[in-house]
């Protein structure tokens, strides 16, 4: 199986900071992979696929970066509403694997 | 819109069985496969495997063989999971999922809440 070693686990932001989330397969998955975003309660929300695109309706202060084992997403403005949980998540093998999440809170 | 709603909560105890339901709508169901996604309180998130909504075929994680199963109401655009011999280690939120271009989850259901307790 694919391992998928996110970091950090957690952090705190101010707003308009600048985030960067880490993620990194244990072996190449050759830019597929996904971030999403999670709200207390709710269900994940598709951020980025293809490690940098862009999904519809997904603000242009959220980019995606990486290649063979090694990426990120990048919030380049931090605000309120991007309080949450982000999880990546590899698309190239079965069974498909998840980053254990990384907890993002406004300081 | 495309949307996959989900049922609602469930409180069931050891040895019992469930049955969650997804109901797709806004697209073709059989064009697209339904993945399963497990998310124990306050964990990340487990694929528990998927179904081809055109063939019937389920695929199970290995974490999910023997209690597990992936079902169909085609004509009703619904997937379903049902868990038996339910134990605590169960409890958990069950997402189903759409899996575009073979890689990744574009829409998500509610998650239904599966509580088990004695």
């Amino acid at each position: 199986d694919i391992q998928m070693t996110q970091s950090p686990a957690s952090l705190s932001a101010s707003l308009g900071e600048t985030v960067t989330i880490q993620c990194q397969a244990s072996e190449d998955i050759y830019s597929g992979l996904a971030w999403y975003q999670q709200k207390p309660g709710k269900s994940p929300q598709l951020l980025i696929y293809g490690a940098s695109s862009l999904q519809d309706g997904v603000p242009s202060r959220f980019s995606g970066s990486g290649s063979g084992t090694q990426y990120s997403l990048k919030i380049s403005s931090m605000q309120t509403e991007d309080e949450g949980v982000y999880f990546c998540q590899q698309g190239l093998k079965y069974p498909l694997t998840f980053g254990s999440g990384t907890k993002l809170e406004i300081k | 819109q495309i949307q996959l709603v989900q049922s609602g909560p469930e409180l069931k105890k050891p040895g019992e069985s469930v049955k969650i339901s997804c109901k797709a709508s806004g697209y073709t169901f059989t064009d697209y496969a339904m993945h399963w996604v497990k998310q124990a309180p306050g964990k990340g998130l487990k694929w528990m495997g998927w179904i081809n909504t055109y063939t019937g075929k389920p695929t199970y994680a290995d974490d999910f063989k023997g209690r597990f199963v992936f079902s169909l109401e085609a004509s009703a655009s619904t997937a379903n999971l049902q868990i038996s011999n339910l134990k605590n280690e169960d409890t958990a939120t069950y997402f189903c999922a759409r899996l575009e271009h073979a890689d990744y989850f574009d829409y998500w259901g509610q998650g239904v809440m599966v509580t088990v307790s004695s």
